[in-house]
């Protein structure tokens, strides 16, 4: 049981160059979720998925996008990267009752866009 | 949207003493405070949450508590170690109770 894994943990990406940051887990958790971490900022919701094929925005869903096709993965698209998005990412997931259950949180992705 | 806010950004304390972290939130639907533990370089970890129909919790010397009232809740660590120095972070269920949101963070600091 690996618990959420995210690969991978080190990116330097160029200025409008496109990445997938890939999310798996294998708790057979119904929703999962990609916070974004920037320094004094907190984590901030990116985008969310309550189940395979439904997804929803966060607090700052500009320039990214997700998709939902297993139960297991939810990949992190960016189509144009930006400075701005320069961060780390972590991917999490709860069981069925969504906030309502402890989120698991993966080891975070590094990402530099210079 | 539902905004946490947590106090104090950063906090230091000696070994053994008491280090308690506070938190509100502005979303009255809001029915969830879990609280989060990030070693460096690892993502967060719960160490413990309260629920809205509780008025707090004790897990060995971490305690949480919640006032619906006030729309506020607190972390209480005792006697605190070296290895409590992390960064915590609050969190509260929001409106759809689909995701959860997050406070800044607070960087404890427990010296010896």
């Amino acid at each position: 049981n690996a618990g959420v894994t995210q690969t991978p943990k080190f990116r330097i990406l160029k200025i409008g160059q496109s990445m997938t940051l890939q999310c798996a887990q294998d708790m057979n958790h119904n929703y999962m979720y990609w916070y974004r971490q920037d320094p004094g900022m907190g984590l901030k919701l990116i985008y969310y998925s309550v189940g395979a094929g439904i997804t929803d925005k966060g607090e700052v869903p500009n320039g990214y996008n997700v998709s939902r096709s297993t139960t297991e993965d939810f990949p992190l698209r960016l189509e144009l990267a930006a400075p701005s998005q320069t961060s780390v990412y972590f991917c999490a997931s709860s069981y069925s009752a969504g906030s309502n259950t402890e989120a698991f949180f993966g080891q975070g992705t590094r990402l530099t866009v210079v | 949207g539902e905004n946490v806010e947590q106090h104090p950004s950063t906090l230091s304390v000696q070994e053994g003493d008491s280090a308690v972290i506070k938190c509100t939130y502005s979303d009255s639907a809001s029915n969830y405070f879990p609280w989060y533990k990030q070693e460096l370089g690892k993502g967060p970890q719960l160490i413990i949450d309260i629920r809205s129909n509780v008025g707090e919790k004790k897990d060995q010397r971490i305690a949480v508590t919640l006032n619906k009232t006030a729309k506020h809740f607190s972390l209480h660590i005792t006697e605190t170690q070296p290895e409590d120095s992390a960064v915590y972070f609050c969190a509260a269920s929001n409106q759809a109770g689909t995701a959860l949101i997050f406070g800044k963070g607070t960087t404890l600091s427990v010296s010896s």
